[in-house]
């Protein structure tokens, strides 16, 4: 069973557009750790942000922002004012008791100049 | 700062080889990682170690065995290398604290199976 999705494949915006990203996680345990991550046309990919199961508040880093709702299991990713270089693969990730880190399918996001 | 290294970049391979994907980690991280990485399929967990000698069946493990004889060092080997594994390699590592530490990504190896 997938365990994170990411129901946006793509993502088209035009430069200075906000852009939200969608991530809906299952998980049965009490304790767990969501990540986001960032794959630029490089390859590698690049840590964003974690927050853990019992830290519901909210994240503002410069234009990047993340929604973490536990009623609703969703770790939403804001990015405000988008630029080109903001144009990637981002995905979102989830790691349990059992140290395995699991990630969604990918949602690219193109930034047109 | 914190470096994995994976041996190629790039590689190809023929059908039936054994092939061995090489990763380095000069973090002194507990865990380390092997995903591949498909178009529309994300990353698939295929095997993690959180020790030296000990491995875990990921999602996808059928086809791959690993090793870790060094903390280190992590390997992922296809024992018959098949069409069906051309796809993108991703190394990872982490520290051992629970579950709360980031992993840390090489750079990818893409193999193709011809």
């Amino acid at each position: 069973a997938q365990k994170v999705t990411q129901a946006q494949t793509e993502i088209s915006v035009v430069e200075k557009e906000d852009v939200t990203l969608d991530c809906v996680y299952e998980t049965r345990d009490t304790t767990y750790y969501l990540f986001w991550y960032k794959q630029p046309p490089s390859g590698e990919l690049v840590f964003l942000i974690r927050r853990n199961s019992f830290d519901e508040q909210n994240e503002i880093s410069g234009r990047y922002s993340w929604n973490f709702q536990k009623s609703t299991s969703s770790f939403n990713f804001t990015i405000t004012a988008s630029q080109v270089v903001d144009s990637a693969v981002y995905f979102c990730a989830l790691s349990e008791i059992d140290y395995k880190l699991s990630f969604g399918a990918g949602t690219t996001v193109t930034v047109r100049a | 700062d914190v470096k994995v290294t994976q041996s190629s970049r790039y590689l190809v391979k023929r059908t039936g080889e054994k092939v061995f994907l090489e990763c380095v980690q000069d973090m002194d991280h507990e865990n380390m990682f092997w995903y591949r990485q498909d178009p529309g399929l994300g990353l698939r967990l295929i095997y993690f170690s959180y020790d030296v000698k000990m491995k875990e069946k990921g999602d996808i493990p059928e086809g791959y065995s690993v090793s870790r004889e060094k903390k280190e060092r992590f390997s992922l080997i296809l024992e018959s290398a098949s069409t069906n594994q051309t796809s993108m390699y991703l190394c990872a590592s982490s520290l051992y604290q629970g579950v709360n530490t980031e992993a840390f990504f090489g750079q990818g190896t893409r193999l193709t199976v011809v």
